[in-house]
């Protein structure tokens, strides 16, 4: 299974955009990138996920390099409640559904 | 309807005691997870259940036995648990046949073992 690397935490002021990377440089051409949250005692929420393309939907976008290595989610305007731990996940596609969690990284919006 | 339900929110157990979490979801997923969430740590796979088979078990201690009655229900059956087994139990849920799809997650049950 591909390998993601995340830094533990970021800041970020509130009303600005929270930019949060992720290294997945072993992941293989038909593995998808995904991107969930947590916030505190709740379940995790997923955010977004892209193959190849660069993704956006209401909560987020998706930019994923050309050679697939990193991608980099961005949250364009963060508020208090996007305090979270943000995980990026790589899904093989050969594992029987398995989606595993790595550390990912506690965002902390500041007012 | 876009939610996974689990019950009970909270549960404390002696270490002699039996008891079983659930899951349900009707989106129609068909396929059925169980983490184990420590404080402070990611989530980690327990279980997975396709079309109600079991088809992913890491290795979790025979302790902790699932069950997929039907297509929209997961348990968890609890007996002679530890206290170190105390954390937040997460179900979650997906599409089966792709793996272009999301997965849901409820809220969880935090179990206390006494």
């Amino acid at each position: 299974d591909a390998k993601t690397t995340q830094p533990p935490s970021m800041d970020c002021a509130e009303g600005r955009a929270a930019n949060l990377p992720c290294n997945h440089s072993t992941i293989s051409g038909n593995e998808y990138v995904y991107w969930y949250r947590q916030i505190h005692s709740q379940g995790p929420q997923y955010i977004i996920h892209g193959l190849k393309n660069n993704e956006t939907n209401e909560m987020a976008s998706l930019i994923i390099t050309e050679d697939r290595k990193s991608s980099t989610l961005i949250l364009p305007h963060a508020t208090l409640r996007d305090t979270a731990v943000y995980y990026c996940i790589v899904r093989p596609q050969s594992s029987n559904y398995k989606l595993t969690f790595g550390k990912g990284t506690l965002l902390t919006v500041n007012p | 309807d876009t939610e996974v339900t689990q019950t009970p929110k909270h549960l404390v157990m002696g270490m002699t005691n039996k008891k079983s979490l659930k899951c349900e979801q009707h989106m129609g997923h068909r396929a059925m997870y169980w983490y184990k969430q420590k404080a402070k740590k990611p989530p980690e796979l327990m279980f997975v259940y396709s079309y109600e088979k079991l088809s992913i078990n890491e290795s979790v201690p025979s302790r902790f036995s699932p069950e997929c009655p039907n297509s929209s229900l997961l348990n968890l059956h609890l007996h002679a648990l530890q206290p170190e087994d105390s954390a937040l139990y997460l179900c979650a849920s997906t599409l089966a046949g792709t793996f272009n799809t999301e997965a849901f997650f409820g809220q969880g049950t935090r179990l206390t073992v006494v």
